[in-house]
């Protein structure tokens, strides 16, 4: 089954414990990103990658890194973090990141609590 | 900034009726537009996908794009129970995959 899949689904955990939420999908999609979802705001994007190694910012990218090392993964690190970072992350995935060919498909969500 | 704009509601149809969900969007050289369906808790879930102006239907589901307006509508004929959900507006404008999404708008059809 086509599918991009996240873990933990469900994460509490305490102001400045590393962690990594990981995505990996297995459609063979060149196109990667993450979101979150807060009331009132919205899902809004944190980091992308358009394909192997590259990686880059988008709109709400502090506090968080990203890797890509492999086409299938795309690991979410929060090196330190803070009670402002407790919200409903999405991974998602596309062929490319190409106007007219993107059509971006989600994970099931992160649920990460930071007290 | 880039914004695209939707109706919260709720929305509220009979069962059997057509919902009509209606986004604008900012910026004129969007290319890319989308709807997705989130049952609460759930992930966004791509229902439909329009690149050039006029319709394309999918089963019960009718996107409608028009450029010119910045204007993108979803209709969904004989609405069911089950399409109770928030329907999210979602726009691409350049070549780096980012998705921006409306608020989203509240679909509640009544049995």
């Amino acid at each position: 089954e086509a599918q991009v899949t996240q873990n933990p689904r469900y994460l509490i955990t305490v102001t400045g414990k590393k962690l990594t939420v990981t995505c990996s999908q297995n459609m063979n999609h060149e196109y990667m990103s993450w979101y979150r979802q807060d009331p009132g705001l919205g899902l809004r994007q944190i980091y992308y990658s358009m394909n192997v190694e590259v990686t880059d910012k988008g709109d709400v990218p502090e506090g968080y890194k990203v890797s890509r090392k492999e086409k299938r993964n795309f690991p979410l690190i929060l090196e330190s973090p803070s009670p402002n970072q407790t919200s409903l992350y999405f991974c998602a995935s596309s062929t490319t990141g190409l106007a007219g060919y993107n059509e971006q498909f989600f994970g099931p969500g992160t649920r990460l609590t930071v007290l | 900034q880039k914004e695209v704009e939707q109706n919260s509601g709720p929305l509220s149809v009979p069962e059997g009726a057509i919902a009509s969900l209606n986004c604008t969007y900012s910026d004129r050289v969007s290319q890319s537009f989308f709807w997705y369906r989130q049952y609460s808790g759930k992930s966004p879930e791509l229902i439909m996908s329009i690149y050039s102006n006029g319709d394309k239907e999918d089963g019960r589901f009718t996107a409608q794009l028009n450029k010119a307006s910045q204007y993108v509508s979803l209709l969904i004929r004989d609405s069911q129970p089950s399409d109770s959900a928030t329907y999210l507006c979602a726009v691409n404008t350049g070549n780096t995959g980012k998705l921006i999404f409306g608020q989203g708008t509240t679909l509640q059809v009544k049995p």
